[in-house]
C-alpha cells in the first residue's frame, strides 16, 4: 500500500519570502499522480498543483512550484512571494494512474505566514 | 454548477444515534468517495463508487454504509454512531475516463459524537 509522509507539523515563513513544504512517499509503482492541496481555515479543499510522474519537468503554478525527484520518492512545494491569503494546512496526497481514484493524503503541514 | 455540496454542515449526535451525510454533485461525475479527517492524520478514504450502483471500501470503512442509486447523490450512513467517529466528513467526486483529472471537494461535515 501507497503512504505519504509530511513530516513538518509546521513551518511559518516571512511575508513575501520563499517557503518549502517537505513531502515523501512510498510506492511500488512506477506511473501515477501526485498533489498538493491547501485548506484554508473555511475548510474547502483547493488543488494547488499537481505532477504527474512520467513527467521529468516539475510543475509550476503561478508562485508555486514543486520540486519532484522521482528516485528519491520526494515531491516539495515551494510557494515563492508568500502572501497572508498562503496561511493554510497543505496537504500531499498520492494516486496510482490504476484502478480507482483513490487519494492517499499525508498528514499536512499548518503554514503561517508572518506580516 | 453548485459543484458538491454536502448537508449538514454539522451535526452532533449521541451514541448509538444513526443518521445519513447527504452528499450531491451536478458535474455528472462518474467517480464519488467519502474521506474522514482527523487531527494529525490527514484524509483517510472510507468508501468510494465509480459509478451508479457500485460501490467499494477505503482504508476506513468500518461503521460505515453506503449506496450509490443515482450518478449525482452518495450519501453515508452511520448505522450507530460512536465517539470514534467523530470527525469532519469530505464528499468528492471527478470525472473517471479523463486521465490527469481533478477531485472535487464538499465543503465538510463537522460531525461530533457524544
Amino acid at each position: 500500500a501507497q503512504t505519504v509522509t509530511q513530516s513538518q507539523p509546521e513551518m511559518s515563513v516571512q511575508e513575501a519570502e520563499t517557503v518549502t513544504l517537505s513531502c515523501t512517499y512510498d510506492t511500488s509503482e512506477s506511473d501515477y499522480y501526485l498533489f498538493w492541496y491547501k485548506q484554508p481555515p473555511s475548510r474547502q479543499m483547493i488543488l494547488v498543483i499537481r505532477q504527474e510522474a512520467y513527467k521529468q519537468q516539475n510543475a509550476t503554478e503561478n508562485r508555486f512550484s514543486v520540486n519532484f525527484q522521482k528516485a528519491a520518492k520526494s515531491f516539495s512545494l515551494k510557494i515563492s512571494d508568500s502572501q497572508l491569503g498562503d496561511a493554510a494546512m497543505y496537504f500531499c496526497a498520492y494516486r496510482s494512474r490504476q484502478g480507482a481514484q483513490k487519494l492517499v493524503f499525508g498528514q499536512g503541514t499548518r503554514l503561517t505566514i508572518n506580516p | 454548477n453548485a459543484g458538491v455540496t454536502q448537508t449538514p454542515k454539522f451535526q452532533v449526535l449521541k451514541t448509538g444515534q444513526s443518521m445519513t451525510l447527504q452528499c450531491a454533485q451536478d458535474m455528472n461525475h462518474e467517480y464519488m468517495s467519502w474521506y474522514r479527517q482527523d487531527p494529525g492524520m490527514g484524509l483517510r478514504l472510507i468508501h468510494y463508487s465509480v459509478g451508479a450502483g457500485i460501490t467499494d471500501q477505503g482504508e476506513v470503512p468500518n461503521g460505515y454504509n453506503v449506496s450509490r442509486s443515482t450518478t449525482e447523490d452518495f450519501p453515508l450512513r452511520l448505522l450507530s454512531a460512536a465517539p470514534s467517529q467523530t470527525s469532519v466528513y469530505f464528499c468528492a467526486s471527478s470525472l473517471r475516463l479523463v486521465r490527469d483529472n481533478e477531485q472535487f471537494f464538499g465543503p465538510g461535515t463537522r460531525l461530533t459524537v457524544l
